[in-house]
């Protein structure tokens, strides 16, 4: 499969704390996007860094980007409950218009 | 501006029956992709059509079809479904930043 890979499966924190998402994926990229998605509904998009890009910021997310070791991490500061989802990575391949996503982390943020 | 809308929001089907399922994109955007999500199999992409072509056909089986129209409103059609079709399906349009995604419909076969 080409889907991507993300760890932890699943994560809980408490509100304030910092939450540190990993995802990996197998081929060349033109760029790495996240999205969340709550609760089974359509998926929000976050952040794109590109292929060249190692490093970007947004508000409260910091993602990097690594592509010698063809990984990618999103961290989310100072969480909300608010900020409870399942986060998933999504690559775009070179000359095409299609995402392969990885398996997703689930983020509990305890109040 | 308008979001990614799709109809039906649920659905529910009997086996074998068939199902289509309507997209319609952000206005003046051409590009219009499809995926499955499944708590099994994840998110998977189904296929990707601009201007009426598709482009892009992802690894499902030939019961699953789509088009689009001149006005980029896509299509996507489900024939003799299995139990296995029950998913959230999603579309999205694609820009330079990313991709916007509707809120998808829920298939139950049952």
């Amino acid at each position: 499969s080409q889907q991507g890979e993300e760890d932890p499966q699943a994560l809980s924190i408490q509100e304030g704390e910092n939450a540190t998402m990993n995802c990996s994926y197998k081929t060349s990229i033109n760029n790495l996007q996240w999205y969340r998605q709550n609760s089974g509904r359509g998926l929000v998009h976050l952040i794109l860094i590109r292929s060249n890009e190692r490093e970007k910021h947004s508000g409260r997310l910091r993602v990097t980007l690594d592509t010698s070791k063809k990984s990618s991490s999103l961290l989310i500061t100072a969480s909300r409950a608010a900020d409870t989802a399942s986060y998933f990575c999504a690559t775009e391949e070179n000359n095409t218009d299609k995402l392969i996503f990885g398996t997703g982390t689930r983020l509990q943020v305890f109040p | 501006k308008a979001g990614v809308t799709q109809t039906p929001r649920y659905l529910i089907k009997t086996r074998g029956q068939q199902v289509t399922l309507s997209c319609s994109p952000i206005s003046g955007h051409r590009s219009v992709s499809w995926y499955q999500q499944t708590p099994g199999q994840g998110l998977q992409f189904l296929f990707e059509y601009f201007s009426e072509t598709q482009r892009n056909k992802g690894n499902f089986p030939g019961r699953f079809s789509g088009r689009q129209f001149s006005n980029s409103r896509s299509e996507m059609n489900v024939s003799t479904l299995e139990l296995g079709d029950s998913a959230l399906y999603l579309c999205a349009t694609s820009s330079t930043d990313g991709y916007t995604f509707g809120s998808g419909t829920r298939l139950t076969v049952v």
